[in-house]
């Protein structure tokens, strides 16, 4: 069975500081996908960032980016210029690709963007 | 387009009263989800259907809880009788699956108060 651990529950960071947020998984599979979702205080679950782990390259959406390490089973996200609308819980997910669409969360970071 | 929609948004209830929560998933989805969000166990599939059929209920906690999906656009989750314990939020979710690389679209959660 897959594992996502998140090693970090809470972070902080100042508004327009850069923060990671770490996450590790384990798994026998040699295709699959990763995510990272945030969910803010009203608590709907929102995609920031996906990445298949056949693309070398790693993905970004605009201040989100992530450092995928294939071989370490590490998939960590980036945030650039942070604001204060980043404020959230931050999950890490994985999901085999075919045959289950079954998305295996991690505990979540809270981060905290400070003025 | 519209996201997915759930209602009701909270919901209090009694022990013992039959609850049931709504989903409109995506249009053009095949895939929709039913997760349940708590402080112990974080996020937890409790079932997913394809093209309206149920293809793993494995997370579903016990028989007091059921779901069905009766068309592309609507699902259920009924939990009956209810307990204190079933307090959480759930959320519904959607996908194209392999088709949009999977990318699960989650709705705005119903929050369940069991007293």
């Amino acid at each position: 069975a897959q594992t996502v651990t998140q090693s970090q529950p809470e972070m902080s960071v100042q508004e327009a500081e850069t923060v990671t947020l770490s996450c590790t998984y384990d798994t026998s599979e040699s295709n699959y996908y990763l995510f990272w979702y945030k969910q803010p205080p009203s608590r709907q679950m929102i995609l920031v960032i996906r990445q298949e782990a056949y693309k070398q390259q790693n993905a970004t959406e605009n201040r989100f980016s992530v450092n995928f390490q294939k071989a370490a089973k590490s998939f960590s996200l980036k945030i650039s210029d942070s604001q204060l609308g980043d404020t959230a819980m931050y999950f890490c997910a994985f999901m085999k690709q075919g045959g289950s669409e079954k998305l295996v969360f991690g505990k979540g970071t809270k981060l905290t963007v400070n003025p | 387009d519209a996201g997915v929609i759930q209602s009701p948004r909270h919901e209090v209830t009694e022990m013992g009263q039959e609850v049931t929560l709504r989903c409109k998933p995506i249009s053009g989805h095949d895939y929709l989800f039913w997760y349940r969000q708590t402080m112990m166990r974080g996020l937890e599939l409790l079932i997913y259907f394809n093209n309206n059929v149920p293809i793993d209920d494995s997370g579903m906690p016990e028989d007091r809880f059921s779901a069905k999906m009766p068309n592309a656009s609507f699902s259920t989750l009924k939990i009956q009788p209810s307990e204190p314990r079933d307090s959480a939020v759930y959320f519904c979710a959607s996908s194209l699956g392999f088709l949009a690389g999977n990318t699960i679209y989650f709705g705005e959660g119903s929050w369940l108060t069991v007293v």
